[in-house]
């Protein structure tokens, strides 16, 4: 069983060029979530998707980004317009659908490393 | 989320047990307590969790304080690839938070 999947793993785009960031959870997670930790500080919760719908996006930023998780295929983090403080490793995680009362745990990738010239 | 507080780092020897500590004084009554660890240029890495009583699996056993305003991640015999930022983290069972809150967390060392 695969685990969760992000590609690419290294990604370098100018400033105001787009930054495409893609997630494939494990097999059988319905719930994705994206981090973010900028160099030298601890992870940030961004957002959390299911299938078609976004969940929580408290921790995003209100212009340039967006994510989607469609029906068919990965998990999309989008940034648009990139600007220098843009430049961080993103974490994608998944987890199971909610059993009962219980958070289910949830899986991490290797992340994406964006730099931003 | 409540807040937790873990000490900025550790350093231990290859071999030894290692105690990790985490306080959480303004627990709830719904809190589950998580374990999570960053080895170097990884993604978070799910270790253990419980609610009231001691927990063990394959990678860690944790002790939770009577009262649960404390937690102990303890590493039975630690090796080189434990050495990692280990994090402790609160989720409410009940409200159903999702999101995973992070702190600093414990950046463990471990001498050869």
């Amino acid at each position: 069983n695969a685990g969760v999947m992000q590609n690419p793993r290294h990604l370098v785009r100018r400033r105001g060029q787009e930054a495409r960031l893609r997630c494939s959870p494990m097999k059988g997670h319905s719930h994705v979530y994206w981090y973010r930790q900028l160099p030298e500080e601890g992870l940030k919760f961004m957002v959390y998707l299911q299938k078609e719908n976004i969940i929580d996006e408290s921790g995003m930023p209100k212009e340039r980004f967006s994510a989607e998780f469609p029906k068919e295929g990965p998990s999309i983090l989008r940034i648009q317009q990139v600007v220098r403080g843009d430049s961080a490793a993103y974490f994608c995680a998944s987890s199971r659908q909610r059993q009962g009362e219980l958070a289910e745990t949830q899986y991490f990738g290797p992340g994406t490393r964006l730099l931003v010239l | 989320d409540a807040k937790t507080t873990q000490p900025n780092s550790m350093e231990s020897n290859e071999e030894e047990p290692v105690h990790l500590p985490c306080n959480h004084s303004t627990i709830s009554g719904t809190d589950y307590i998580h374990w999570y660890r960053q080895l170097p240029s990884q993604g978070p890495e799910y270790v253990i969790h419980g609610l009231t009583s001691n927990v063990n699996n394959r990678m860690a056993s944790l002790a939770i304080a009577e009262d649960r305003k404390s937690s102990t991640l303890i590493l039975h015999r630690a090796t080189l690839r434990d050495a990692a930022v280990y994090y402790c983290i609160l989720r409410d069972r009940i409200q159903g938070a999702q999101k995973l809150v992070f702190g600093q967390g414990t950046r463990l060392t471990i001498n050869p």
